[in-house]
């Protein structure tokens, strides 16, 4: 059990390049989520998907766009990439829907660091 | 302005002393996580509360979830070196569905 995977670790982008974190899991949840963690901020909420099929904004959702490709994998899109989302890029899933409330666990991934020059 | 604010943003101990971190807001939250993250990692869930006054205790570690339910504080009894990293508070507002996070303690704890 892999629990949550995410690729790639680490990534250079100059401004303007465009690109897509990955992340899988194999523990069968419905809910998957994208987090970014900047210094000082905490985990901000990107994008989640409640389940297989739907996807919906989070707190910081702009110069993103995310795939739930099937039930395993949840990917972030990068289109043009700027020097503001340099961070480390989280992602998460849990058993339950978001509106179950926090009753069920979050497991996050090791995290891909990004930096935009 | 963050809707989760957590104090003291930095701190270092000795191994041995006692210490509490703090997550306070202006929100009720229907219920609220502590999590622990080392360098290098995603964060781990360490417990969850949903009762206005609840206290859970983990060890070593002690969470309160405040009467109103907009606070919560983590006390830590005799700490050691294996309990550094940050610890961040995490909370969901009754209406909404997503988890909202706080800034995180950095502890550090020396031997």
């Amino acid at each position: 059990n892999a629990g949550v995977t995410q690729t790639p670790k680490f990534q250079v982008l100059k401004t303007g390049q465009s690109m897509t974190l990955q992340c899988a899991q194999d523990m069968n949840h419905n809910s998957m989520y994208w987090y970014r963690q900047d210094p000082g901020m905490g985990l901000r909420l990107i994008y989640y998907s409640a389940s297989e099929g739907t996807t919906d904004k989070g707190e910081v959702p702009n110069g993103y766009n995310v795939s739930r490709l099937n039930k395993r994998e949840f990917s972030l899109r990068l289109e043009s990439a700027a020097p503001s989302q340099t961070s480390v890029y989280f992602c998460a899933s849990t058993e339950a829907v978001p509106w179950e409330g926090l009753r069920r666990t979050q497991y996050f991934g090791p995290g891909t660091r990004l930096l935009v020059l | 302005t963050q809707l989760l604010e957590q104090s003291p943003q930095f701190l270092s101990i000795q191994e041995g002393e006692n210490l509490t971190v703090y997550c306070n807001s202006s929100s009720v939250f229907s219920s609220l996580q502590w999590y622990r993250q080392e360098p290098g990692e995603g964060p781990v869930l360490l417990v969850t509360v949903v009762t206005g006054g609840e206290v859970k205790k983990l060890k070593r570690l002690t969470f309160q979830f405040g009467d109103a339910r907009k606070d919560s504080s983590l006390h830590i009894t005799a700490a050691q070196p294996g309990d550094t990293g940050l610890y961040l508070c995490a909370g969901k507002i009754n209406a909404g569905n997503m988890l909202t996070f706080g800034g995180g303690t950095r502890l550090m704890v020396k031997p």
